[in-house]
């Protein structure tokens, strides 16, 4: 079975330009997770969904960052524009049921590059 | 608000050693907890889970039991090997599944 798919791995960008992450979850997970994860740091929720529908994004800066999730499969989040801070590991997770006893399994990450 | 806090690094071990990684929570109701461990340049793997009191996880070696009591889920292995070097993260889901929290991560590096 593939596990969470991301891409790109790397992105290198400067400031004020716009990047986008891909996020294709484990086939039959319903509920996805973008995280942030700053340097020595650890992962923190930007955004859930339950198959499309985004349940939880009160710590996605909605001033520049937006997802999605069409026909609640893959995933795409959006950075524009793009600050120096924003330089982080963004994680894709998928989970089988939103129980409490259901691990999250992810992705290697998009390691993205301000500059 | 639910939390976990596991305890500051780096820990430096020789191989063979005896480790613990403290973690404690705080959280309403019954949470389930997890270790995830993230080897550079990966994302992070399920390393074990314990989803009730008393609950014992186990994988390679790694140990970790919920202990409601003291609102703790220490991670422990019995002799570590260099392959082990790596970031260890302990987790919470929430009783309603609806959050999935992380400390800040513990780095663990062992010599030969």
């Amino acid at each position: 079975e593939a596990g969470v798919v991301q891409s790109p791995r790397y992105k290198i960008i400067e400031k004020k330009q716009p990047v986008a992450f891909w996020c294709n979850p484990i086939s039959g997970h319903n509920t996805l997770y973008w995280y942030l994860q700053n340097l020595g740091q650890g992962p923190e929720l930007l955004i859930r969904y339950e198959n499309e529908e985004a349940v939880d994004d009160s710590q996605l800066p909605k001033d520049r960052f937006s997802a999605e999730r069409l026909k609640g499969v893959d995933s795409t989040l959006k950075i524009q524009p793009a600050e120096l801070g924003d330089s982080a590991v963004y994680l894709c997770a998928s989970s089988p049921g939103t129980g409490a006893q259901f691990e999250a399994f992810f992705g290697q990450g998009t390691r993205l590059t301000v500059v | 608000g639910d939390s976990v806090t596991q305890m500051e690094g780096p820990v430096t071990l020789s191989e063979e050693a005896f480790l613990t990684i403290n973690c404690t929570y705080t959280a309403t109701g019954y949470p389930s907890l997890f270790w995830y461990v993230q080897y550079p340049g990966e994302g992070l793997q399920l390393l074990l889970k314990a989803t009730k009191a008393d609950d014992k996880g186990s994988n390679k070696g790694f140990e970790a039991t919920y202990r409601k009591e003291t609102t703790s889920f220490h991670l422990e292995k019995g002799s570590v090997q260099v392959s082990d070097s790596a970031v260890y993260f302990c987790a919470l889901r929430n009783q309603a599944g609806t959050a999935l929290i992380f400390g800040k991560g513990t780095t663990l590096s062992v010599s030969s």
